[in-house]
């Protein structure tokens, strides 16, 4: 069973700029949350997304958006970035009644 | 607000010695788990611990869920190189994929 898909692994970006980062669950898990990693303040989450819904939101301003798409695969999207941004995006999937998350390997963004 | 407090935050130790991680929050959880996460990957779940009072074994680690539901532990025996890693515990409330992490506790067994 192919695990968490996570794309790009690495990107580097400029202030001001905005990327999308995307992710493909483990097949057949409807729940995909997303973290945000950092040395300072750990991880923390974003939100998540179940049946293209989503479910819960973290304490993040309105510039970190994302989305679902029918096939569960979800996208993030950070807009006009700052250089705090620069962190590791971990998304992880869950199935239906689990509550254990399967985490990707992450996408690591450096903001210049 | 860190609602799970981890320590120690960083353990250095010799093959063989045993250790033990703590996890402590004023919330109750419904359920605590405990992910290992090398570098340049993401966490791995090791344990899951719903129960208050609960112990599970997983080879030579031990995890234990308090009481009150609202702390828990990771004791690891005869230390292993291997089991270098960062060690993080999560407070979820309910099913679903909102955790509350901890920092982690960044282990280095040394040979």
């Amino acid at each position: 069973k192919a695990g968490v898909t996570q794309t790009p692994r690495y990107l580097i970006k400029t202030r001001g700029q905005q990327v999308t980062l995307s992710c493909s669950p483990i097949s057949g898990h409807r729940s995909v949350s997303w973290y945000q990693q950092t040395p300072g303040q750990g991880l923390q989450f974003l939100f998540e997304y179940f049946s293209e819904t989503q479910r819960n939101k973290g304490n993040f301003p309105g510039r970190f958006s994302g989305r679902q798409f029918s096939n569960s695969r979800s996208e993030m999207n950070v807009s006009t970035l700052e250089l705090g941004d620069s962190a590791l995006y971990l998304c992880a999937s869950s199935s239906l009644q689990g509550r254990e998350l399967f985490f990707g390997e992450g996408s690591r963004l450096t903001v210049l | 607000t860190q609602l799970l407090e981890q320590s120690p935050q960083f353990l250095s130790i010799q093959e063989g010695e045993n250790l033990t991680v703590y996890c402590n929050s004023s919330s109750v959880f419904s359920s605590l788990q405990w992910y290992r996460q090398e570098p340049g990957e993401g966490p791995v779940l090791l344990v899951t611990v719903v129960t208050g009072g609960e112990v599970k074994k997983l080879k030579r680690l031990t995890f234990q869920f308090g009481d009150a539901r609202k702390d828990s532990s990771l004791h690891i025996t005869a230390a292993q190189p291997g089991d270098t890693g960062l060690y993080l515990c999560a407070g979820a409330y309910n099913q679903g994929g909102k955790l509350i992490f901890g920092q982690g506790t960044e282990l280095s067994v040394k040979p």
